[in-house]
């Protein structure tokens, strides 16, 4: 069956470090990727998304990179700030094997950054 | 373009109470997920709805219920409340077709607090 599997957090980090947060996945076909991104007290929110191996998605300098080989899609940033601490999920869909658009997700990655 | 609805955003009620939970999706989605998010058990898919038809299912009693209407939107519905139904419920619509990377797009959630 399909599943997420992300590191456990919480992870803290100072302004200007780099962030990976690991994400791997298991799935019958081929799956398209999301990270997303939980600021306290909202939804979710996309914030990247891949849709077949090897393809990078990248936004507000957030980068992750399809890799079927490893079965995975780790988050990195280069440099983080105070604004992205929030909690990222990653998750995955496969509409042509399931009935649906069913998304699994991963158990959430707290991240905070400190000045 | 207008963004999921939830409806209402925050919500008390007492135990033995039902409640109902409305969602407004992305005009032309015709999928919508529910969620639940709880500091304890994360985010857990509730059921997934498509041209008004239950089309997925999560593992939650029958107690949780759930329609969608003939313009997509969808409510939710909580009977016989417990205190363990206090979560964040999310709802997150998509296309919903047979499409790689269709994206779920969420609402701000609805905050139920059981008494």
């Amino acid at each position: 069956g399909n599943s997420v599997t992300q590191m456990e957090g919480p992870v803290t980090l100072s302004e200007e470090a780099f962030l990976t947060i690991n994400c791997t996945y298991t799935a019958t076909g081929y799956p398209s990727l999301f990270w997303y991104v939980q600021y306290p007290g909202e939804g979710l929110q996309l914030l990247l998304k891949a849709t077949k191996a090897d393809d990078k998605g990248s936004n507000k300098g957030f980068e992750a990179t399809y890799r079927k080989e490893t079965t995975s899609f780790h988050l990195e940033k280069g440099s983080v700030q105070v604004s992205d601490s929030a909690v990222y999920f990653c998750a995955l869909s496969d509409p042509f094997r399931n009935t649906g658009n069913q998304f699994y997700f991963g158990t959430g990655t707290s991240l905070t950054v400190i000045p | 373009k207008a963004g999921v609805t939830q409806t209402p955003r925050y919500l008390i009620k007492t135990r033995g109470q039902q409640v109902t939970l409305s969602c407004s999706p992305i005009s032309g989605h015709r999928s919508v997920s529910w969620y639940q998010q709880t500091p304890g058990q994360g985010l857990q898919f509730l059921f997934e709805y498509f041209s008004e038809t239950q089309r997925n299912k999560g593992n939650f009693p029958g107690r949780f219920s759930g329609r969608q209407f003939s313009n997509s939107r969808s409510e939710m519905n909580v009977s016989t409340l417990e205190l363990g139904d206090s979560a964040l419920y999310l709802c997150a619509s998509s296309w919903g077709g047979r499409t790689v990377g269709d994206t779920q797009y969420f609402g701000p959630g609805t905050r139920l607090t059981v008494l």
